[in-house]
């Protein structure tokens, strides 16, 4: 089992819908939590932290689910400019985060 | 304005040769990062630095080589070891190097002649 999993999609949702998708993680004593958007072949840019109490961020919400060991990503009123590739990284050791391979979002019109 | 630069954004290599790619950040950050990141696949960790002059391993160091002499500077060199260089390469930087947010470059792409 990988440390970190995301389910690579495409998800395909037209615009002005709500989507989800989740991360999982291995290690349970794992603290940090993040996830970044990646547009194709740009760098990765961090969109949220993930903290216990979850966060809000305009139409973006993170949630951690500890006893399930996965952090959630909900996107509402999505937009065209949405479309990229979500990645979730996790910092289970110190120094080190963890990253997930990332999910594809596309959003049509 | 501050930030991370990657240079070049395209190179290629030949057979035997080693090759360096550049990593300059002017955020005054003290750790630094190389990942390695092919189709499909999660980021992964080549090397990091917390400080000047020192330097660890990550997940997949062999076939490459880094150096730290300046706070700014964190040059990776792929070497003729790495069998298997095409990819994208991000250099990213944090205040302290842990649990905090990264700052990336925008990337370089190696491509194998």
């Amino acid at each position: 089992r990988k440390e970190v999993e995301q389910d690579p999609g495409p998800f395909n949702v037209p615009e002005g819908a709500t989507v989800a998708f989740n991360c999982t993680y291995s290690n349970s004593a794992s603290q940090s939590f993040f996830w970044y958007r990646q547009d194709c072949r740009k760098e990765p840019k961090l969109l949220m932290s993930v903290y216990s109490s979850g966060n809000e961020d305009g139409r973006f919400t993170a949630q951690l689910n500890r006893a399930s060991q996965y952090i959630s990503l909900l996107i509402r009123d999505s937009k065209l400019s949405d479309s990229a590739t979500y990645l979730c990284a996790v910092n289970p050791r110190g120094y080190q985060l963890i990253w997930g391979a990332g999910t594809k979002l596309i959003i049509k019109p | 304005d501050g930030g991370i630069t990657q240079s070049p954004k395209y190179l290629f290599r030949k057979e035997g040769q080693n090759v360096t790619l550049s990593c300059e950040q002017n955020l005054n950050h003290d750790a630094m990062y190389w990942y390695r990141q092919d189709p499909g696949q999660g980021l992964r960790l080549i090397y990091y630095s917390q400080i000047v002059n020192d330097f660890q391993k990550g997940d997949i160091a062999e076939g490459y080589s880094v150096s730290r002499e300046k706070k700014e500077s964190f040059p990776l060199t792929v070497t003729s070891a790495q069998k298997n260089p095409t990819a994208f390469y991000l250099c990213a930087s944090s205040i302290q190097g842990t649990n905090e947010k990264l700052f990336f470059g925008s990337g370089t792409q190696l491509s194998v002649l």
